[in-house]
């Protein structure tokens, strides 16, 4: 079965510094991979999506994350960060095999301080 | 567009009564809708894997009895969770996979459950 680790728990960091969050997936034969970002009592939006093609995926509110096989990881960046990132972070993972369900990882509550 | 929209966004109910859930899609057809559970400051948990017109497919643990799933329609999934407790209190949100997109996700704003 499909499953995804979020190495990070939390992540303070203060406003226009650099941020990364990590996440790693179990190994498939073929994996689409997604970032998600929740606000408290909302739902959850998009941020960027691989499915395939080139590793370094750019996605919305200036995050990015890039695809990484060998080590099976898939880490989301972005260079400055604003208080209004201040939010729950989710990487999930999705498998033909186990019918396109979306599995999550444990999430990332990112702290923005200014 | 693939918008889900999710009601209600908050109920509180007594303990020993049931509490539905509608997740509709406005703009497409959702011939697949999850349903997930989220405590606070936890991740997404699945419940269970609906497709339009047949029974839910439901992950290892959570009683079918409990938290009924009806898909009867394209545009329309719910869930149902019978004779609540206070264990039941969550976060549970649904998500749509967009007909003909495997890759198209897209997620209710989520309905806050207290049951008292």
């Amino acid at each position: 079965a499909q499953s995804v680790t979020q190495l990070d728990s939390q992540v303070p960091v203060f406003e226009e510094a650099p941020v990364e969050l990590r996440c790693n997936y179990s190994s498939s034969v073929s994996v689409y991979l997604f970032w998600y970002v929740q606000y408290p009592n909302q739902g959850l939006q998009l941020l960027l999506k691989y499915l395939s093609g080139s590793t370094l995926v750019k996605g919305i509110n200036g995050f990015e994350a890039e695809f990484n096989k060998s080590q099976t990881s898939f880490h989301l960046r972005k260079p400055s960060v604003h208080i209004s990132d201040t939010a729950e972070y989710f990487c999930a993972v999705s498998d033909y095999n186990q019918g396109g369900k979306l599995i999550f990882g444990q999430g990332t509550e990112l702290s923005v301080k200014p | 567009g693939a918008v889900v929209s999710q009601h209600p966004s908050w109920v509180i109910c007594k303990s020993g009564t049931s509490v539905k859930i509608e997740c509709r899609s406005l703009d497409f057809q959702a011939t697949t809708m999850f349903w997930y559970r989220q405590f606070p400051k936890q991740s997404l948990m699945l419940m269970a894997t609906s497709n339009e017109g047949s029974k839910a497919t439901y992950e290892q643990g959570v009683e079918k009895d409990k938290f009924l799933i009806n898909h009867a329609s394209l545009t329309l999934s719910t869930l149902t969770v019978t004779s609540a407790h206070p264990e039941d209190s969550s976060f549970y949100i649904c998500s749509a996979r967009v007909q003909d997109s495997y890759y198209g996700y897209t997620f209710g704003s989520g309905t806050r459950l207290t049951v008292v």
